[in-house]
């Protein structure tokens, strides 16, 4: 069952242009991840927001956690083109606390 | 360290075949899990195992089953593949559990025909 809504589905932008993907999930979280995939590749784990937490910032990502309209986002500043990449949202719920993942946000950066 | 590996990374195989796919891990965590990757389905939790000893059903697990063989490796088997089976398999583990952080395999891409 699906908790996070990636959107938008697809993105690009401009490389040095700052890329803002947004999440939505449905029911009350732990907390809330953020992972790139690269094509062919596993995923990579970005960074983790707690649900008491309203923003964090690693390197030239920047998360927001807005609890009360149960959705996030992911900001990455001065996109390159190794950005270049899916990124999905997944949420780790109360008392079920498995890691769901969205369908993912296809970010392409143009050189 | 290699951190997760999988193998095979492609697989080919006939309705009805068997098979065993494999992820070994090198960072000591004690969870361990197996998803599968559908185009337009995100990840989806086949089966996990919290620790060495003990494995649980996640959202998909008809048609397969698992073995923690011991902390390193956990197994994935497939014992009569379908063509709904055709999908991308990763492997992940965690040491704080599975609300946290994962660290994933590179993925086996699984083709049923």
């Amino acid at each position: 069952s699906q908790q996070g809504e990636e959107d938008p589905q697809a993105l690009s932008i401009q490389e040095g242009e700052n890329a803002t993907m947004n999440c939505s999930y449905k029911t009350s979280i732990n907390n809330l991840q953020w992972y790139r995939q690269n094509s062919g590749r596993g995923l990579v784990h970005l960074i983790l927001i707690r649900s008491n937490e309203r923003e964090k910032h690693s390197g030239r990502l920047r998360v927001t956690l807005d609890t009360s309209k149960k959705s996030s986002s992911l900001l990455i500043t001065a996109s390159r083109a190794a950005d270049t990449a899916s990124y999905f949202c997944a949420t780790a719920n109360f008392g079920n606390e498995k890691l769901t993942f969205g369908t993912g946000t296809r970010l392409t950066i143009i050189p | 360290n290699a951190g997760v590996t999988q193998t095979p990374k492609f697989q080919v195989l006939k309705t009805g075949q068997s098979m065993t796919l494999q992820c070994a891990q090198d960072m000591n965590h004690n969870s361990m899990y197996w998803y599968r990757q559908d185009p337009g389905m995100g990840l989806r939790l086949i089966y996990y195992s919290a620790s060495e000893g003990t494995t649980d059903k996640g959202e998909v697990p008809n048609g397969y089953n698992v073995s923690r063989l011991n902390k390193r490796e956990f197994s994935l088997r497939l014992e009569s593949a379908a063509p709904s089976q055709t999908s991308v398999y990763f492997c992940a583990s965690s040491d704080r559990g599975i609300a946290y952080e994962q660290y994933f395999g590179p993925g086996t891409r699984l083709t049923v025909t």
